[in-house]
């Protein structure tokens, strides 16, 4: 069956460091997400992306944080200066239809210190 | 208000019961409904979308009111295996927004 992949599955950084956490999609899929959940707290909407530009964000989603679809099976998301209370649980998700069930990724676990 | 509120639990269930608990949200334009499941530091697993006419899976119903905006999730028969946190979601134009979750705990 099908699936979500996400690498790094823990990432370790210090407060100001870029990170950029990868997903691969699967493959037939055409929309892809980012969630994130801090430890103890629901799952957060962080970006849409369809069509190689972003379709909707969260308040979360500032100037700090991008995504790209660098090639045909790649999906990051780049925080540019990590900040303490970034520390969470990552998700990629990816859909067939804009409305579709969303697949999740095992998720990347980020610490920043 | 929350846009989608649920019981936090825990809800302890013998094996072999029955258990329903449900979530309600504040979007009337809300598209799209799912329950998924979420093991501890997991990521969610989608377990049913949810539709107005009811949709059953095995052990598992789902049922959605528009009119009165909750959505429920009965389990039958219940296993082991199903202690879980149930997250409750409600979608549009695919940005979806989870509940807390509802905490399930099968005890044998």
């Amino acid at each position: 069956e099908p699936e979500v992949t996400q690498t790094p599955s823990h990432q370790v950084t210090q407060m100001g460091q870029e990170v950029i956490l990868r997903c691969v999609p699967i493959s037939n899929h055409l929309y892809f997400y980012w969630y994130r959940q801090i430890l103890g707290q629901k799952v957060e909407f962080l970006v849409s992306f369809y069509n190689n530009e972003i379709s909707e964000k969260s308040e979360i989603f500032d100037d700090q944080f991008s995504v790209e679809r660098p090639d045909g099976s790649n999906f990051t998301l780049k925080i540019r200066s990590t900040k303490l209370e970034d520390s969470a649980m990552y998700f990629c998700a990816s859909s067939d239809g804009g409305n579709n069930e969303q697949f999740f990724g095992p998720g990347t676990r980020l610490t920043v210190l | 208000r929350k846009e989608v509120e649920q019981d936090p639990g825990p809800f302890n269930v013998p094996e072999g019961a029955t258990v329903a608990f449900n979530c309600t949200y504040s979007n009337s334009a809300s598209q799209s409904f799912f329950w998924y499941r979420q093991d501890c530091r997991k990521e969610p697993k989608l377990l049913m979308s949810v539709y107005s006419s009811g949709n059953e899976d095995g052990r598992f119903t789902a049922q959605l009111n528009r009119a009165s905006q909750y959505i429920s999730l009965l389990i039958r028969d219940s296993k082991l295996s199903d202690s879980a946190t149930y997250l409750c979601v409600v979608g549009r134009w695919g940005k979806l927004q989870f509940g807390a979750g509802t905490q399930v705990v099968v005890t044998p």
